[in-house]
């Protein structure tokens, strides 16, 4: 069964710095995607990037990339610049398959606090 | 705005008892997951539906059942209701396979709905 693991239950960053959350995912499969989702305290599921498995090429959105290790099954999120808008609980998921209609396997969060 | 409604946004409810929440996807979404966060935790997948039919079942108990109706809508039944099963419920939608555009691999979720079992 897949499994996707945050080793990091609690992280802080201050404001403008740049911090860095783990995530690592164990799959037999060869064709899955990896997401990272931001559940501020509205407890909404907003998702921030997403990767998928045959590019090579790191995806980034605005302050937000990733650091994707295929052989290595890691899937890092790098927030830059950090805001106070950005505190809130990330959660690292994963979906096999190349469509789109597979259920999402969620680590169990990291819970992110930014310092003004 | 995800697109994805669901009611009601919070229940209270006692030991032992049912309830029902509900769901709807996005216009033109054809596939619905059902997903539970307890007290911090992360969401764990109970049961998708496509186009009205179950297609994938994860760690959903036998007391809870789910069904997608012909409009697509989705209901998720709980019964027998015990304090454990307090938590956030989490209705998502995504396109059929084949759309294109950046929708296509993406997961699209409601509001939740908070379950509160006293």
């Amino acid at each position: 069964a897949q499994t996707v693991t945050q080793s990091q239950p609690e992280m802080s960053v201050q404001e403008a710095e740049t911090v860095t959350l783990s995530c690592t995912y164990d799959t037999s499969e060869s064709d899955y995607y990896l997401f990272w989702y931001k559940q501020p305290p509205s407890r909404q599921m907003i998702l921030v990037i997403r990767q998928e498995a045959y590019k090579q090429q790191n995806a980034t959105e605005n302050r937000f990339s990733v650091n994707f290790q295929k052989a290595a099954k890691s899937f890092s999120l790098k927030i830059s610049d950090s805001q106070l808008g950005d505190a809130a609980m990330y959660f690292c998921a994963y979906r096999w398959g190349p469509s789109g209609n597979t259920p999402l396997v969620f680590g169990k969060g990291t819970r992110l606090s930014v310092i003004a | 705005d995800s697109g994805v409604t669901q009611t009601p946004k919070h229940l209270i409810t006692a030991t032992g008892q049912r309830v029902t929440l509900r769901c709807s996807p996005r216009s033109g979404d054809l596939s619905v997951y059902w997903y539970q966060q307890s007290l911090d935790q992360g969401l764990q997948f109970l049961i998708q539906y496509y186009n009205g039919e179950e297609r994938a079942k994860g760690n959903i108990l036998e007391r809870f059942s789910a069904q997608q109706f012909p409009d697509l809508h989705s209901e998720l039944n709980l019964s027998s209701l015990e304090l454990g099963d307090s938590a956030l419920y989490f209705c998502a939608s995504s396109p059929p396979s084949g759309t294109s555009g950046g929708d296509y691999n993406e997961q699209f979720f409601g509001p939740g709905t908070r379950l509160t079992v006293l």
